[in-house]
């Protein structure tokens, strides 16, 4: 149990372009969800937190009009990257946790986007 | 900031052998978890410790927590060539930071066989 799904896998796309990827909690309901960027050989850094029928809540420094969060559903959020950029080029982790238990944070498999 | 560092920061041995990484972190926690990162991939959890908790089992993984010096160490028995990965640890404070997860920096283990 406990699967957290991210689509896609990898887009490579045009400068000036914006991408939607998603994440779904398979097998649970999610009433938070969190979109993580991660640079090569570095850490996870968050960038906002998803809460479902409300609006994101973005961390300091990112910006809100270029990462649009949508978390529609208890298993599924969005972020697109609008107007892509080559250094928005990056792997983006989504995590959910669950409504119930022990507050674990589940992982999806990552999105890596590259912008041209 | 609650970022936590780990060390080391990449560690390299022969299959069979123990691994043991280290992470600190600088405020008050709920519970410390570590993750395993393969390369290109999500991560995966391993193992949740609490703030009352000094030490868990998991398989061939045991994780201590020290909170009067605020650092944990996970500690991987035998290592596999499958063990070969990237290994972060994550803490947690509902008071002070609600439900984010602040990650380590990480420790790069690769296990030769």
């Amino acid at each position: 149990g406990a699967v957290v799904s991210q689509h896609p896998s990898w887009v490579i796309c045009k400068s000036g372009t914006s991408v939607k990827i998603e994440c779904r909690s398979l097998d649970f309901q999610a009433t938070t969800m969190f979109w993580y960027r991660q640079f090569p050989k570095q850490s996870l850094m968050l960038m906002a937190t998803s809460n479902e029928g409300s609006k994101a809540t973005y961390e300091q420094g990112v910006e809100k009009d270029k990462f649009l969060i949508n978390h529609a559903s208890l298993t599924l959020s969005t972020l697109t990257v609008t107007s892509a950029h080559p250094e928005d080029s990056s792997f983006y982790i989504c995590s959910a946790k669950a409504t119930s238990g022990s507050g674990t944070q589940y992982f999806g498999p990552g999105t890596r986007l590259t912008v041209l | 900031s609650q970022q936590g560092e780990e060390d080391p920061q990449a560690l390299s041995i022969q299959e069979g052998e123990n691994a043991t990484m280290n992470c600190s972190y600088k405020t008050s926690i709920n519970n410390l978890q570590w993750y395993r990162q393969n390369s290109g991939r999500g991560l995966v959890h391993l193992i949740l410790i609490r703030s009352n908790e000094r030490e868990k089992h998991s398989g061939r993984l045991r994780v201590t927590l020290d909170t009067s010096k605020k650092s944990s160490s996970l500690l991987i028995t035998a290592s596999r060539a499958a063990d070969t990965a990237s290994y972060f640890c994550a803490t947690d404070n509902l008071r002070e930071y609600g439900n984010k997860l602040v990650f380590g920096a990480g420790t790069i283990l690769r296990v030769k066989s």
